[in-house]
């Protein structure tokens, strides 16, 4: 079974430029999630869907990060504009979505984003 | 809010045994888990606790204590590979979405 696929993978822009990073769950997974990872810390949520719809955006810095879901199946994040201090891993996770229940979830390997 | 306490970095012996310990702070409590993640890689899934006391898989253990909000990860003989960040993470009463914790780099010498 194929596990959550991100791309790209690594990701070098200049400030103030936009940059978008693409998330396919693990089949059958109906909820999905994006967390930032900096050094030395955990990943921290910013966002939560289930199934198309956004159902836990608090950490999400809206000004400048957008995600989208649409047929409920794969996501793109999305900064513009990018700041020096967005550099880091954007994980995506996808769990089965089971109601009133914590279910495990499985991460993908991450895109690595630096900005100059 | 929720406050998880792990150490930042440990070391170990090839072949030997190390626990990594994990304290928390939540309102409610509806799980725990342990992820391992190696360099520039996906975090795992290791275990998840929910009750007290020790679940067993293989090298690897866990133990839960509610009533401390205390948990450990036990490993056995441990492998040149097993130096990765533990992460201990916690669903919080109320939610069914686990806070991570900063990790525990770990760190196998020969």
């Amino acid at each position: 079974e194929a596990g959550v696929v991100q791309s790209p993978r690594y990701k070098i822009i200049e400030k103030k430029q936009p940059v978008a990073f693409w998330c396919n769950p693990i089949s059958g997974h109906n909820t999905l999630y994006w967390y930032l990872q900096n050094l030395g810390q955990g990943p921290e949520l910013l966002i939560r869907y289930e199934n198309e719809e956004a159902v836990d955006d608090s950490q999400l810095p809206k000004d400048r990060f957008s995600a989208e879901r649409l047929k409920g199946v794969d996501s793109t994040l999305k900064i513009q504009p990018a700041e020096l201090g967005d550099s880091a891993v954007y994980l995506c996770a996808s769990s089965l979505g089971l109601a009133g229940r914590t279910d495990t979830q499985y991460f993908g390997p991450g895109t690595r984003l630096t900005v100059l | 809010g929720q406050n998880i306490d792990q150490p930042t970095e440990m070391t170990a012996t090839e072949g030997a045994i190390v626990q990594i310990n994990c304290t928390y702070q939540t309102s409610g409590f509806n799980g725990l888990f342990w992820y391992q993640q190696h360099a520039g890689e996906a975090p795992t899934f290791l275990s998840y606790n929910v009750l007290d006391g020790l679940e067993e898989k293989g090298r690897f253990s866990s133990f839960l204590s509610r009533s401390k909000g205390y948990s450990y990860l036990l490993l056995k003989e441990l492998q040149m590979k097993d130096s990765a960040s533990y992460l201990c993470a916690v669903v919080p009463g109320g939610s069914y979405i686990p806070t991570f914790g900063r990790g525990t780099s770990l760190i196998v010498h020969p």
